[in-house]
């Protein structure tokens, strides 16, 4: 079973604050995917990572694949009440199963 | 293009009952893969199918069965519900499947068993 850590698991913070949630696995992975999850619905795909050291910026969030394609991390800048969510990172291993995080639950306070 | 839909959203069933759920792709997508959500256990991949054939498989019971018809669409069965079968099941399509190939997920059905 491929375990992928993530923390923090909550994370409470001010609108405008910055803020970063990391993905972590001692497997490797042949890509990483980063999903938002609001309550009751199906997680909405943010962003996919294939390249070791790949860094891709979607607005005020960066998402960074580890060298070694073990882990990866996500930062916001200027956090908004909107970002609110939980936040998954999902690997893909060569079998091409998916492996979700354990999640981190994100509230930005007006 | 219409997203993916799952129906039914809510579902109440008994203990010991059995359940079908149902899930449509994005039109053009031949992956389906299903997953559980539950409070303590995260979201966990159940199984994928792939024109019409189950590819991967995760670890859970014989009781968690699935098809995939020759449109896409995808159904999941649960028989003998226990209470640990509640939880929110969802399902995701993808253009092929795969590590390299975007997952789009549906809202998911909220199953509850008492």
């Amino acid at each position: 079973t491929q375990l992928l850590e993530q923390s923090p698991q909550f994370l409470s913070i001010q609108e405008g604050e910055n803020l970063t949630v990391y993905c972590n696995s001692s497997s490797v992975f042949s890509s990483l995917q980063w999903y938002r999850q609001e309550p009751g619905e199906g997680p909405v795909l943010l962003v996919t990572v294939v390249t070791g050291g790949e860094v891709k910026k979607l607005k005020r969030l960066t998402f960074q694949f580890g060298d070694a394609r073990k882990d990866s991390s996500l930062h916001i800048t200027a956090a908004q009440p909107g970002d609110t969510g939980l936040y998954l990172c999902a690997g893909a291993d060569t079998g091409n199963q998916f492996y979700f995080g354990t999640g981190t639950s994100l509230t930005v306070i007006p | 293009k219409a997203g993916v839909t799952q129906t039914p959203r809510y579902l109440i069933k008994t203990r010991g009952q059995q359940v079908t759920l149902s899930c449509s792709p994005i039109s053009g997508h031949r992956s389906v893969s299903w997953y559980q959500q539950t409070p303590g256990q995260g979201l966990q991949f159940l199984f994928e199918y792939f024109s019409e054939t189950q590819r991967n498989k995760g670890n859970f019971p014989g009781r968690f069965s699935g098809r995939q018809f020759s449109n896409s669409r995808s159904e999941m069965n649960v028989s003998t519900l226990e209470l640990g079968d509640s939880a929110l099941y969802l399902c995701a399509s993808s253009l092929r499947g795969g590590g390299s190939y975007e997952q789009y997920f549906g809202p998911g059905t909220r199953l509850t068993v008492t």
